[in-house]
């Protein structure tokens, strides 16, 4: 199984600080995505990157593909309330190509 | 209109029951998952279903088995629970064959065994 590890843990910061988290892993792999969690829901898609090196951009999200594909970070600038959240990356498994590993998460929270 | 949408919400029993949670997707999707997310917001693949056919089983004991009487329909019957299946049971979809594309989840059934 290729496992994914992502830091930190715990992120709890002020509303419109800036902040980034990672997701790494020794394996490479053809795409990683980026979900956010809210209590009680399910997680929810963000971004896909595929291609190495690929930055996205959603609002004041940031997401960047590492050259060579083993690695993603996600960075947030002026942080709100509504940022806060679990958040994943995923990554299509070795054993299938059908089912996403995830990373542990990152839980964030920002305070006002 | 729910996309996933998972029975029961909660679900409180003793050890040595038997439980059933249902899945439904009403988005066409091809491949239906059930993830486990444990205390510690780990969340870990169980198993995957493409067209009804059994295509993923992960290291899962036999007390758990999954059933899937059409494509949009993905049900999990766990046999004389224990304390360690204690968790939130997500069910998901995606459209991907050969591939897995964007999951879509369901809200997650929490599932407490005393």
């Amino acid at each position: 199984t290729q496992l994914l590890e992502q830091s930190p843990q715990f992120l709890s910061i002020q509303e419109g600080e800036n902040l980034t988290v990672y997701c790494n892993s020794s394996s490479v792999f053809s795409s990683l995505q980026w979900y956010r969690q809210e209590p009680g829901e399910g997680p929810v898609l963000l971004v896909t990157v595929v291609t190495g090196g690929e930055v996205k951009k959603l609002k004041r999200l940031t997401f960047q593909f590492g050259d060579a594909r083993k690695d993603s970070s996600l960075h947030i600038t002026a942080a709100q309330p509504g940022d806060t959240g679990l958040y994943l990356c995923a990554g299509p498994s070795s054993n299938s190509g059908y089912a996403l590993n995830f990373g542990k998460g990152t839980s964030l929270l920002v305070t006002p | 209109d729910t996309a996933v949408s998972q029975t029961p919400k909660y679900l409180v029993t003793q050890m040595g029951n038997d439980k059933s949670i249902k899945c439904e997707q009403n988005l066409g999707h091809d491949t239906m998952y059930w993830y486990k997310q444990d205390s510690k917001k780990f969340l870990k693949i169980m198993f995957s279903y493409n067209n009804k056919e059994l295509i993923i089983n992960e290291t899962v004991p036999n007390r758990f088995s999954p059933k899937s009487p059409d494509k949009a329909h993905l049900n999990l019957h766990i046999n004389s629970l224990e304390l360690g299946d204690s968790a939130v049971y997500f069910c998901a979809s995606s459209p991907g064959t050969g591939f897995v594309g964007e999951l879509f989840f369901g809200e997650g059934s929490r599932l407490t065994v005393l």
